[in-house]
């Protein structure tokens, strides 16, 4: 068990919705890493927040967004989802926003859109 | 530029054999070359990792090799066991940019 959670598991929703994905960092942890994982294209970095700021942004699309709150939780927010959205969303902690840091993930959501 | 191409894909290994992935880089920037473990149904775990100051880094039956003039690295697991089935990705890091993960290759072992 890294120590870092994520609700729901499972989510199963429809083309044109918008979904809340949920992530709890390890205790002490500042930075929340959202990556996507699909079968064919491994782990695709999407954004990054350290203390409540964002640090680094990647593939992440427009319809996409997150943010961190004052208690370090973060939320992945997706809309207009789009049958290739399904994917493992998984989330990632770690003590600082360094890339030298180890990163602990979460169990993941995945998100299946219909 | 920033790209981790990683290979082979997939790979399935005898038990007891050596399982070896390998993982290539342009971005001479790159300091920190980290791999992860990944278990059906679970998130990336840290496994092992190795900074460019160094050729091979060995924890247990698993070693890093790597070669900062071709720029690439790789992982060898010895004595390959069946509980070592599983994904592995390769990352490449440096202090100014996020972490960049390769495709990842499936590792099967055979009992």
């Amino acid at each position: 068990d890294s120590g870092v959670t994520q609700t729901p598991k499972h989510l199963i929703t429809a083309t044109g919705q918008r979904v809340t994905l949920r992530c709890s960092p390890r205790s002490g942890d500042l930075s929340v890493y959202w990556y996507q994982q699909s079968l064919d294209q491994g782990l695709q970095f999407l954004i990054q927040y350290y203390n409540g700021e964002e640090r680094a942004k990647g593939n992440i699309l427009e319809r996409f967004s997150a943010q961190q709150f004052p208690d370090l939780h973060s939320e992945l927010n997706l809309s207009s989802l789009e049958l290739g959205d399904s994917a493992l969303y998984f989330c990632a902690s770690s003590v600082e926003g360094s890339p030298y840091n180890e990163q602990f993930f979460g169990p993941g959501t995945r998100l299946t859109v219909l | 530029q920033q790209q981790v191409k990683q290979s082979p894909q997939s790979l399935i290994v005898q038990k007891g054999g050596i399982s070896i992935i390998n993982c290539a880089y342009e971005n001479t920037a790159f300091d920190y070359f980290p791999w992860y473990q990944q278990f059906p149904g679970k998130g990336p775990a840290l496994l092992i990792a190795i900074r460019p100051d160094v050729s091979e880094k060995k924890e247990g039956r698993f070693t890093i090799s790597f070669n900062k003039s071709a720029k690439q690295f790789s992982l060898h697991i010895m004595d390959s066991q069946p509980g070592d089935s599983a994904t592995y990705f390769c990352a490449a890091a440096t202090g100014g940019f996020k972490t960049i993960f390769g495709a990842g290759t499936r590792l099967f072992v055979k009992a």
